[in-house]
C-alpha cells in the first residue's frame, strides 16, 4: 500500500544532542511537509519542499533544518534540541493541483522527548 | 494570521446524534480541508472544498463552506463510537501563503 513512513515512531534525545528524523513516501508526491505538534494543540507548518524548492516558514526557529536528498526521502535535523521541542513531528506529502494544495497524506508521527 | 477559530473546541454527544463542528478563517483561499486525528496519531484527510464550491459529501460527512462569512462547517450524522478523535480545519491560500490549521475540534461520541 502506498503509504508515508515515518522512523523512529519514538526518540529520546538529551539537552543539546543533534537528533534527526526520517520520513519516506511511496506516493511519489512532488511535494512534502513538516510539522511540529505539541499536546492538544494544531500542528504548525515547519516547512515544506516543492520538489527540490525548500519553503521555510517565517516563524519556524534557525535550529531546525530540512534534507530531501530524492523525491521519497525527507529528514528533519534538530541541532541543538531544547525541552521546548518535545512534541509530536509529523511528515506529510500531497500532490501539487497546479493551483492551491491537495489533500495531505500523514505519517503516523514521530514522538520527540527531551531529556 | 490566516486562521481564526474552530469552534466548538470540544463537543461530547450520544451515539447516533449528529456534530456540527465550525471553522472560520480571515483571508481568501483556494480551498479547506478538514482532517481527523485519533489521539497520538497521524492525520487523516476527511474531504476539501474549493473555493468556488459550497457544499461537499463523503458518506456521512457533510461540509459547507461560505466565503462571503469566510466559514466552514462540518456536519457529521449518525454518529458512532469511533467517530470519536479530534478534528481540524485547515486553509490553503496557495503556494507562497500558509497552511495553517485551526486550533480543533475534540469530539466525543459516547456509546
Amino acid at each position: 500500500d502506498a503509504m508515508v513512513i515515518q522512523n523512529p515512531r519514538y526518540q529520546v534525545t538529551q539537552f543539546g544532542k543533534p537528533v534527526t528524523l526520517s520520513c519516506s513516501q511511496t506516493l511519489n508526491h512532488n511535494v512534502m511537509y513538516w510539522y511540529q505538534q505539541k499536546s492538544s494543540q494544531a500542528p504548525k507548518l515547519l516547512f515544506h519542499y516543492y520538489d527540490k524548492d525548500f519553503n521555510n516558514e517565517a516563524d519556524t526557529p534557525d535550529n531546525f533544518q530540512s534534507r530531501r536528498p530524492n523525491t521519497s526521502f525527507c529528514f528533519l535535523d534538530i541541532r541543538s534540541p531544547g525541552l521546548g521541542d518535545a512534541a509530536m513531528y509529523l511528515c506529510a506529502t500531497s500532490r501539487d493541483l497546479g493551483r492551491g494544495r491537495a489533500e495531505q497524506f500523514f505519517g503516523p508521527g514521530t514522538r520527540l522527548t527531551v531529556l | 494570521s490566516q486562521q481564526g477559530e474552530e469552534d466548538p473546541q470540544a463537543l461530547s454527544i450520544q451515539e447516533g446524534e449528529n456534530a456540527t463542528m465550525n471553522c472560520s478563517y480571515k483571508t481568501s483561499i483556494n480551498n479547506l480541508q478538514w482532517y481527523r486525528q485519533n489521539s497520538g496519531r497521524g492525520l487523516v484527510h476527511l474531504i476539501l472544498i474549493r473555493s468556488n464550491e459550497r457544499e461537499k459529501h463523503s458518506g456521512r460527512l457533510r461540509v459547507t463552506l461560505d466565503t462571503s462569512k469566510k466559514s466552514s462547517s462540518l456536519l457529521i450524522t449518525a454518529s458512532r463510537a469511533a467517530d470519536t478523535a479530534s478534528y481540524f480545519c485547515a486553509t490553503d491560500a496557495g503556494y507562497g501563503q500558509n497552511f495553517v490549521f485551526g486550533p480543533g475540534t475534540r469530539l466525543s461520541v459516547l456509546p
